[in-house]
């Protein structure tokens, strides 16, 4: 149960875009799309941002999209926000296990 | 409003035992499956354990299989740890985390958490 692969920080100025990416094989993914993005400020509780690879839950920012594409999945944020400086976590869902990548630091310069 | 409160942490010697408690309130508890997700200090997120809303189904991570087990109280809407043998490793905060709402592959709602120390 290896943990999927981030990069360990990212950066971006406000109003840029970035994007995390997220790599695991075949079987860590499965065969369904489960892949979902956590953001998680110093202290603070994982907050879900995207659930199935591309879909927000309520009251998350739009400025939040998620994609797959083979065995790499991809969050991207948009305009940039101070706010937005925090770890993300990337997983993967199946009926018996959860897999999280090893985070990704993110630094709005 | 939905919340989960943890209990039981503390420090504890190497090869000891400790069960941790998550008490939920604000949902219908009976219907979601939860999950336990650790993370050691300055470290990343490390699933733990998943039991089904019933409580008929467990899966545990291959590093506490044999040494761990979750279960549920339907009746208190509390979900449990047990976690026996204790190492070093097992060092961290532990989180429940509730299965959502519109996708049971994501975690909608997580604990604030709760601190173990293994040490001697």
């Amino acid at each position: 149960q290896s943990a999927l692969t981030q990069p360990a920080s990212v950066s971006g100025s406000p109003g840029q875009s970035i994007t995390i990416s997220c790599t695991g094989t075949s079987s860590d993914f499965g065969v369904y799309n489960y892949v979902s993005w956590y953001q998680q400020h110093p202290g603070k509780a994982p907050k879900l941002m995207i659930y199935n690879v591309s879909n927000r839950p309520s009251g998350v920012s739009n400025r939040f999209s998620g994609s797959k594409s083979g065995n790499t999945a991809s969050l991207t944020i948009s305009g940039l926000q101070a706010e937005d400086e925090a770890d993300y976590y990337c997983s993967s869902y199946t009926s018996t296990r959860t897999l999280f990548g090893g985070g990704t630091k993110l630094t709005v310069l | 409003q939905v919340q989960l409160v943890e209990s039981g942490g503390g420090v504890v010697q190497p090869g000891r035992s400790l069960r941790l408690s998550c008490a939920a309130s604000g949902f219908t508890f009976s219907y979601y499956g939860m999950h336990w997700v650790r993370q050691a200090p300055g470290k990343g997120l490390e699933w733990v354990a998943v039991i089904s809303y019933d409580g008929s189904n467990k899966y545990y991570a291959d590093s506490v299989k044999g040494r761990f087990t979750i279960s549920r109280d339907n009746s208190k809407k509390t979900v449990y740890l047990q976690m026996n043998s204790l190492r070093a490793e097992d060092t961290a905060v532990y989180r429940c985390a509730k299965e959502g709402v519109v996708a049971a592959t994501a975690f909608d709602y997580w604990g604030q958490g709760n601190l173990v120390t293994v040490s001697s």
